[in-house]
C-alpha cells in the first residue's frame, strides 16, 4: 500500500523557524512536493525534492532523505499568513504507474503562528 | 491566463441525482487531475489524464467518470450521488515535456463544494 505519515498539527510563533515532517512507504518513488492550502483554498506549489538534500526558495527550504524515506518542510520567520495547512505528496516512480505521473498526498499538517 | 476554472463553486444534490463538475485549463497542460478532498483530509486522485482522448483511475474512481475530448477540458461526472461524495473536488494540471522528466508543479482551481443530502 502507499502511506504518507504527516504530524496533524503544529503551533508556533511570529518569527520562529518550524520543521514540517513527511514519512513515506510507497510502491516506487521519484519525488516529493510539498503544498501550502489556507482555509477554503487551493493547494499552492511550494517545492519540490527528487535528489537528497537541501532545497532553498525564500523563506521555505525542503529536504529529502531518500535512504530513510523521510523529508521535511522548514519554514523560517515564520508570519502569520503562514497560518495554513501543507501537505506533501509522493511522485511516484512511472515506471510503476504505465508510464504516467501521480502523486499520493498526505493527510497534511495544520500550522498555527501565533502573535 | 484565467489558470484552472472549475465551475460551479457550490452545489447541493439530491441521492440519486447526477451532475458534471466542469473544468478547463488555459496554459495548455497535457497532464489534467481530479481529486477530492474530505474535511480534515489530504487529496485522493480520483482519476487522471495524459492527453486529449487518455484518461485512467486513480485511487477512488468509482462512482465517478471522465472524459478528454479537448486538451483543455477534463469534466467529471457523479452518474447516481451518494452521501459519500459529499467532498470539495479539486481540478489540477500539471505540463510534460515530451522526453523530459522534470517535475511541473500541479495547478488547481478553486475547487467545487458538493454536499449530497
Amino acid at each position: 500500500g502507499q502511506s504518507l505519515e504527516q504530524p496533524s498539527e503544529v503551533t508556533a510563533v511570529e518569527g520562529a523557524i518550524v520543521q514540517i515532517n513527511c514519512t513515506y512507504q510507497t510502491s516506487g518513488f521519484y519525488g516529493l512536493s510539498w503544498y501550502q492550502q489556507h482555509d477554503g483554498g487551493a493547494p499552492t506549489f511550494l517545492s519540490y525534492n527528487a535528489l537528497d538534500g537541501l532545497e532553498e526558495t525564500g523563506r521555505f527550504s525542503s529536504f529529502l532523505s531518500r535512504s530513510d524515506s523521510y523529508g521535511y518542510l522548514l519554514l523560517q520567520e515564520l508570519q502569520m499568513k503562514d497560518s495554513a495547512s501543507y501537505f506533501c505528496a509522493v511522485r511516484l516512480d512511472r515506471r510503476r504507474t504505465s508510464g504516467t505521473y501521480k502523486y499520493i498526498f498526505g493527510t497534511g499538517t495544520r500550522l498555527k503562528v501565533l502573535a | 491566463n484565467a489558470g484552472v476554472t472549475q465551475t460551479p463553486k457550490f452545489r447541493i444534490l439530491k441521492i440519486g441525482q447526477s451532475m458534471t463538475l466542469q473544468c478547463t485549463q488555459d496554459m495548455n497542460h497535457n497532464y489534467m487531475y481530479w481529486y477530492r478532498q474530505d474535511p480534515g483530509m489530504g487529496l485522493k486522485l480520483i482519476y487522471y489524464s495524459v492527453g486529449a482522448g487518455i484518461t485512467d483511475k486513480g485511487e477512488v474512481p468509482n462512482g465517478y467518470n471522465v472524459s478528454r475530448s479537448t486538451t483543455e477540458d477534463f469534466p467529471l461526472r457523479l452518474e447516481l450521488a451518494a452521501p459519500s461524495q459529499t467532498s470539495v473536488y479539486f481540478c489540477a494540471s500539471s505540463y510534460k515535456k515530451t522526453g523530459g522528466d522534470s517535475n511541473q508543479p500541479q495547478h488547481f482551481g478553486d475547487g467545487t463544494r458538493l454536499s449530497i443530502l
